[in-house]
């Protein structure tokens, strides 16, 4: 089945600690996003890239970076210098701007928790 | 520059009555619109998109929406709402130009309640 994949579904870690998120697409999309989503304020975009080996800056990128070594991974990495990284995240994929539409297409979410 | 406005962001209906949920865009050039739907503790999953086709966009359960240029509306509907449409939709718009282009817009979303 092709779809994406992000692991794990939740996560704990101390303040202060680094933690990264996966995500993985087998979509063979060239396009991927990470969103992070809280209470009443929809969907955020913290990163997105359109192509490996590139990548942007979304509206909320302070405190995460990310990596895109390989077209089918984005992995996440949520740093201590992020001052309340308990949030709902989101990954998401398209088949990137050449695309008529370039709807994106959501994997399950991790849910992090910092203690 | 493209955004999104979903009026409302609490709908409660009953069991078997209409549902709307209403969204607004502002777009420079001609839109594409997506409808999302969230269930709890999930990823978003696509309900329908327009694509400059047809104005009536029929997508999946049984929700369908409408384009209508004239009012910069994309208000998506189900003439019978049951109570697994309980869920948080999104409406977004496809993001174009130099800050946004590849991106997605999204409204804030709207909560739907369906009660017994």
């Amino acid at each position: 089945d092709g779809g994406i994949t992000q692991s794990p579904k939740y996560l704990f870690r101390k303040e202060g600690q680094n933690v990264t998120l996966s995500c993985e697409q087998n979509l063979n999309h060239d396009a991927m996003y990470w969103y992070r989503q809280d209470p009443g304020q929809g969907l955020r975009l913290i990163y997105y890239s359109q192509i490996v080996n590139d990548f942007q800056k979304g509206d909320i990128a302070e405190g995460y970076s990310v990596s895109r070594e390989k077209k089918e991974s984005f992995p996440l990495t949520v740093t201590s210098a992020q001052k309340n990284p308990t949030a709902f995240y989101l990954c998401a994929s398209s088949m990137g701007q050449g695309a008529i539409a370039n709807e994106q297409f959501f994997g399950p979410g991790t849910r992090l928790t910092v203690l | 520059a493209q955004s999104v406005t979903q009026l409302g962001s609490h709908v409660s209906v009953s069991e078997g009555a209409l549902v709307l949920l209403r969204c607004n865009y502002s777009s420079s050039v001609p839109p594409y619109l997506f409808w999302y739907v969230q269930y709890p503790n999930q990823g978003l999953q696509l309900l329908l998109k327009y694509t400059s086709a047809a104005t009536l966009v029929k997508g999946i359960n049984g929700f369908e929406a409408e384009f209508k240029k004239s009012e910069t509306s994309f208000h998506l509907t189900k003439p019978s709402a049951h109570m697994s449409d309980a869920a948080e939709y999104f409406c977004a718009v496809r993001g174009f130009g130099s800050s946004n282009t590849g991106k997605l817009i999204f409204g804030q979303g709207t909560t739907l309640q369906v009660k017994p």
